[in-house]
This record gives structure tokens, C-alpha cells and sequence, in this order.
């Protein structure tokens, strides 16, 4: 069975552009979180997703939204790209009602 | 302010030896707690996990202790084995079993250690 993917696997944008990182789950898996990891620091939880509704939002701007689409994959958008913003951006998938996450590869952002 | 502590960046341990990893919370308010590892490259992988309501947990190579008065856990990997070589995250969500992947507040994770396991 396939793991999570997350793609693209890398990503170089420029300050003030838009990105968007896409994530399909692991099959069976109805929710999806994103979290953020720069370097020399653990994850950070950014957003929550299941069936399609938010259901958990962490300390980030506006600027980052997210959607789950009804085959349960999902995006993640960040506006107006910060220097600051570069950062692997991890997706996760899970069972409801369940606590492990697995983890794709993750999407290395630079913003140049 | 860090909220889940790992105060050793990193910890080398012989091979056959015991591997020990330490971690602090400071929210009270946690009652579940995880490890993953993690090696480059690749995202995190689920070791173990221990619920508030216990004290220990075991699974093959590895065990995690759970002291709540100290609001400290710890890993113990034995024995050490060179492809245990990788970054490990400890991990709390106030939210047990209740809800999927951490709940609303997702899990909060320590900075990690960067485990090298010396043949």
C-alpha cells in the first residue's frame, strides 16, 4: 500500500509569491494534517482536516489555508511568501479516533 | 515558550549498549505521548506511545517511562543497533485517543535528538 505523498518534493519561490503543496493520504485515512519544520526544530502543527471540515488550526498567519477535497487529499497555501516561510512542510494522515500519524516525505520549501 | 523539551541535541551510544532519550513537558494539560523517528530525507516514523494513565510501555527494542509528578518521559533502546542512527521527536497532545493525530491542537513536538549509534 502506498504511503502518504506529498508533492512537489521541492520548491524555490521568491518573497511575496504563493505556493501550494498537495498531499494524498494513505487509503482509508479521512484526515490529514500539515505541519511546518525548520530546520533545527521539531514539526509544528499548522492545520487539522477531516471530511472536508477544519478541525484544528495551530499558531500560524492568514497567509496559510488549507483544503481536503472529497477523495480526501488535500492542499496547503501560503501567501505573500515570507523568507521566514522556508521550511519543510510535512502532511500526515490518520484514522479518526486514532493518534498516529503517518508522515509523507514532506515538501522542502526555499523562498528566496 | 517550549512547551515539550529535548535537551540533548544529540547522544552517541556503542552498539549492544542501551540508548537512552530524554524528554520534559511543562503543560499539565498533556495526557498523551508519542516518539518518532526520523531519518534524513524522509518524514517522521511512529516508534511508540504511552497513554497518561500509565506509567510504561514496551514494544520489542523499545520502552518509554512515563513520570507525570516530573512531567518527564524517557526512551530506552535496547539493544542499540546501528540503523537506530537517526533524529527522534517526542511528542504530546492533550487530547487522548479521542480524536485523530492530536485533536484540535495537533501534537507538539520537541526540537528532537540526533541519536548515533558508534559500531
Amino acid at each position: 500500500d502506498a504511503g502518504v505523498t506529498q508533492s512537489p518534493t521541492h520548491l524555490i519561490k521568491t518573497r511575496g509569491q504563493h505556493v501550494t503543496l498537495r498531499c494524498s493520504p494513505i487509503s482509508g485515512h479521512k484526515s490529514v494534517s500539515w505541519y511546518q519544520q525548520v530546520l533545527g526544530q521539531g514539526p509544528q502543527f499548522i492545520f487539522q482536516y477531516y471530511e472536508k471540515e477544519e478541525r484544528g488550526r495551530g499558531n500560524f498567519p492568514d497567509r496559510f489555508s488549507a483544503r481536503q477535497f472529497p477523495n480526501y487529499s488535500s492542499e496547503l497555501n501560503v501567501n505573500a511568501l515570507l523568507l521566514g516561510d522556508s521550511a519543510l512542510y510535512l502532511c500526515a494522515s490518520s484514522l479518526w479516533q486514532n493518534e498516529k500519524l503517518f508522515f509523507g516525505s514532506g515538501t522542502q520549501l526555499s523562498v528566496l | 515558550d517550549q512547551q515539550v523539551k529535548q535537551n540533548s541535541p544529540s547522544l552517541s551510544v556503542q552498539e549492544g549498549r542501551i540508548s537512552i532519550l530524554n524528554c520534559d513537558y511543562t503543560n499539565s494539560m498533556f495526557d498523551y505521548f508519542l516518539w518518532y523517528k526520523k531519518y534524513p530525507a524522509e518524514g517522521p516514523t511512529f516508534l511508540i506511545s504511552i497513554s497518561s494513565i500509565k506509567d510504561k510501555n514496551e514494544d520489542g527494542r523499545f520502552t518509554v517511562f512515563l513520570n507525570k509528578s516530573a512531567k518527564h518521559l524517557s526512551l530506552h533502546i535496547v539493544p542499540s543497533q546501528p540503523g537506530d542512527s537517526a533524529v527522534y521527536f517526542c511528542a504530546a497532545s492533550a487530547s487522548e485517543g479521542r480524536f485523530s493525530g492530536g485533536g484540535a491542537d495537533g501534537l507538539t513536538f520537541g526540537k528532537g535528538t540526533h541519536l548515533i549509534i558508534q559500531p
